[in-house]
């Protein structure tokens, strides 16, 4: 089955720095890869998704790049804002079907 | 976006008896959701998919008499923990989906005394 591996598992930067965590998937049939944001206690929130047709996608701030050759993707979060700190999961899932994620990264930022 | 609740979101229960958990889908239809649990500091681990109108398939490890699982509906999937124990402690967490995207329910803390 599916294993999805994520990196690094905590990760502190300065507000306004960029930030990047980095997520390899095993199976080669995988094509969709959304990253949550889960604040404690709280549901994970959809922050941006990118299927296997596309190589990057970005939305204000926040980007997603994927290599399938190499079977990983990576999420970039430019010009940090204590707001964004939290714990971001990658995951993976083939169509619509089961989420795999990965470990979790939290994600500090400080003002 | 498409709106899961969940509920209750929080509940104690004592040792040996069972919990049951709702998820709905509140403004759309949902054929297949997702039961997670989630360890404190720990990422969610997928326990079952839930069907419509057929058995859920559980992942290897979960005790399926355990973990009862139903689907009545297209908006409505319970979980019931039977016998629940002190290590039955966690966060559980639906999903369902509109063959778009998955949307989280608020999740339930269950707390087995």
């Amino acid at each position: 089955g599916e294993n999805v591996e994520q990196h690094p598992s905590t990760l502190s930067v300065q507000e306004g720095d960029s930030a990047v965590i980095k997520c390899t998937y095993s199976d080669s049939a995988s094509n969709y890869f959304p990253w949550y944001k889960q604040e404690l206690g709280k549901r994970p929130q959809l922050i941006i998704d990118i299927r296997s047709n596309v190589g990057e996608k970005k939305d204000q701030r926040i980007a997603v790049t994927l290599n399938k050759t190499a079977k990983h993707f990576s999420l970039h979060i430019t010009e940090t804002q204590p707001e964004d700190s939290a714990v971001y999961f990658c995951a993976a899932s083939t169509g619509f079907q089961k989420l795999v994620f990965g470990t979790g990264t939290r994600l500090l930022v400080s003002p | 976006g498409a709106v899961v609740s969940q509920h209750p979101s929080r509940v104690i229960c004592k040792s040996g008896t069972s919990v049951k958990i709702e998820c709905r889908s509140l403004d759309f239809q949902a054929t297949t959701m997702f039961w997670y649990r989630q360890f404190p500091k720990k990422s969610l681990m997928l326990m079952a998919t839930s069907n419509e109108g057929s058995k859920a398939t559980y992942e290897q490890g979960v005790e399926k008499d355990k973990f009862l699982i139903n689907h009545a509906s297209l908006t409505l999937s319970t979980l019931t923990v039977t016998s629940a124990h002190p290590e039955d402690s966690s966060f559980y967490i639906c999903s369902a989906t509109d063959q778009y995207e998955q949307y989280f329910g608020p999740g339930t803390r269950l707390t087995v005394t």
